[in-house]
């Protein structure tokens, strides 16, 4: 049974710590998006990557936020330092795009997100 | 830049009934796709249903079926015969069709279905 995995479920964390989220996109997938999630905002696209290259991450605060995928099977979304405003569940999708014209052959599938909690 | 709005924060049906939610979208572009995701609070997203904006043809996948109304960007989702389970979030989505264009959906804020027994 294919799924995205991500870790951890939930983290509670102080004002000011480095928080690192954790994405297993499905084997074979080639793309991995990270949303988040607010009440306020709904879900947004933080970052978005193809072939481990990040394509698209001007939803990403650049001076806390960064996004890389040291591998295909990981993908790490990183806070550094951590603010209330971060709080939020965080999203990894991945999916698959090939061919010449770079057609999304299967929509994006989600995991189950992290609940992050700054206090 | 693509927008999708749902203008009912939250709807609610009795068990065994139909329920329609609206979405409309704003884009300049031709070819794209229009998705409803529902997550339960389990916060899993999980897709419902898709549409493809050159197909004339209403998507449907068992009880729940789309009125996909292109020249007026209207998106709605009909369910029918409601169950318990189907209580949730429901986000309506648009992604742009490919080629040099990206991937990443764009969501509306959601609406929040109730299923009263």
């Amino acid at each position: 049974d294919a799924r995205v995995t991500q870790t951890p479920r939930h983290k509670v964390t102080e004002m000011g710590q480095e928080v690192t989220m954790r994405c297993q996109p499905i084997l074979g997938h080639n793309t991995v998006f990270w949303y988040r999630q607010t009440m306020m905002q709904g879900l947004e696209l933080l970052a978005y990557f193809r072939n481990r290259a990040p394509l698209d991450d001007s939803g990403m605060p650049k001076d806390r936020f960064s996004a890389e995928m040291p591998d295909a099977t990981l993908a790490t979304l990183k806070i550094q330092p951590s603010e209330p405003r971060d709080s939020a569940v965080y999203f990894c999708a991945s999916g698959l795009v090939r061919g010449v014209r770079g057609s999304m052959n299967t929509e994006a599938f989600f995991g189950q997100g992290t609940r992050l909690t700054v206090v | 830049a693509q927008t999708v709005t749902q203008s009912q924060p939250e709807m609610s049906v009795q068990e065994a009934e139909t329920v329609t939610l609206s979405c409309t979208y704003d884009t300049s572009e031709s070819d794209y796709y229009l998705f409803w995701y529902k997550q339960p609070p389990s916060r899993q997203m999980i897709l419902v249903i898709r549409q493809e904006a050159y197909k004339q043809q209403n998507a449907t996948e068992n009880r729940f079926s789309v009125n996909f109304q292109k020249a007026a960007k209207s998106f709605s989702l009909k369910i029918s015969d409601s169950q318990l389970g189907d209580a949730a979030m429901y986000f309506c989505a648009y992604r742009s069709a490919g080629g040099a264009g990206s991937y990443q959906l764009t969501f509306g804020k959601g609406t929040k279905l109730s299923v009263i027994p």
